[in-house]
């Protein structure tokens, strides 16, 4: 059975930066992109990047290019993403999601000061 | 980017009743469209891909149409368990992009 395992909620000071993760389970980890979502409070949702796990390439979408770093560590099977400089605009929930059909259970990060 | 636009935003209907969700993809993206659900503080829920296949498990009473660029989503016999917010999502070209949400209520 296939599992996106997401770490726990996180609330982080502006200018702070948050690094989340996203264990995958079930499957071979290096044969499908991993992506990350983007859901604001009661809002739709927003492509952040994807990371090629086998050779960890990636792509972001260019309003994240400066905003997101996206990792993976095959020894874990584990997706990452790094959340810099923080603002009050990056409280949302961030999902890591593989094929489109698999989704993680989300990851709520809050940034107040 | 291809931008997806989706109404109605917010709908309420009645048990039993049928309701059309609709998606217009700003260039053409084929059939290259899915449709989630997703219910309060869960991960959106795959039930239509491939603008009008049905994920397995996804009962009957959902069924995905295109005309041209519109996608359209329909529910049939509304159910209490429908109730949700529906998102469009077009994975023909990258970015891949979504729809701006569609919250149902059931009265």
């Amino acid at each position: 059975e296939v599992q996106l395992q997401q770490s726990g909620p996180e609330l982080q000071r502006p200018g702070a930066s948050v690094k989340l993760s996203c264990k995958a389970s079930g499957y071979t980890f290096t044969e499908y992109y991993m992506y990350w979502v983007k859901q604001r409070p009661k809002q739709g949702l927003e492509l952040i990047g994807r990371i090629d796990p086998e050779d960890c390439s990636t792509d972001y979408v260019e309003k994240f290019k400066n905003k997101a770093t996206l990792t993976a560590d095959t020894s874990s099977n584990t997706a990452y993403m790094q959340l810099s400089s923080l603002t009050s605009e990056d409280t949302a929930t961030y999902f890591c999601v593989r094929s489109w059909e698999y989704w993680g259970q989300g990851v709520m990060v809050t940034v107040s000061s | 980017d291809i931008q997806m636009t989706q109404s109605p935003s917010s709908m309420s209907a009645s048990l039993g009743d049928t309701v059309t969700i609709t998606c217009l993809a700003s260039q053409d993206i084929g059939n290259y469209l899915s449709w989630y659900q997703q219910k309060p503080g869960k991960s959106p829920k795959l039930m239509i891909y491939g603008a009008t296949n049905l994920e397995d498990g996804v009962p009957s009473r959902f069924s995905g149409s295109r005309s041209g660029s519109d996608y359209s989503l329909t529910i049939n016999s509304l159910g209490y368990d429908d109730e949700g917010i529906y998102h469009c999502h077009q994975y023909y070209e990258y970015p891949l992009t979504f729809g701006s949400g569609t919250k149902l209520e059931i009265k």
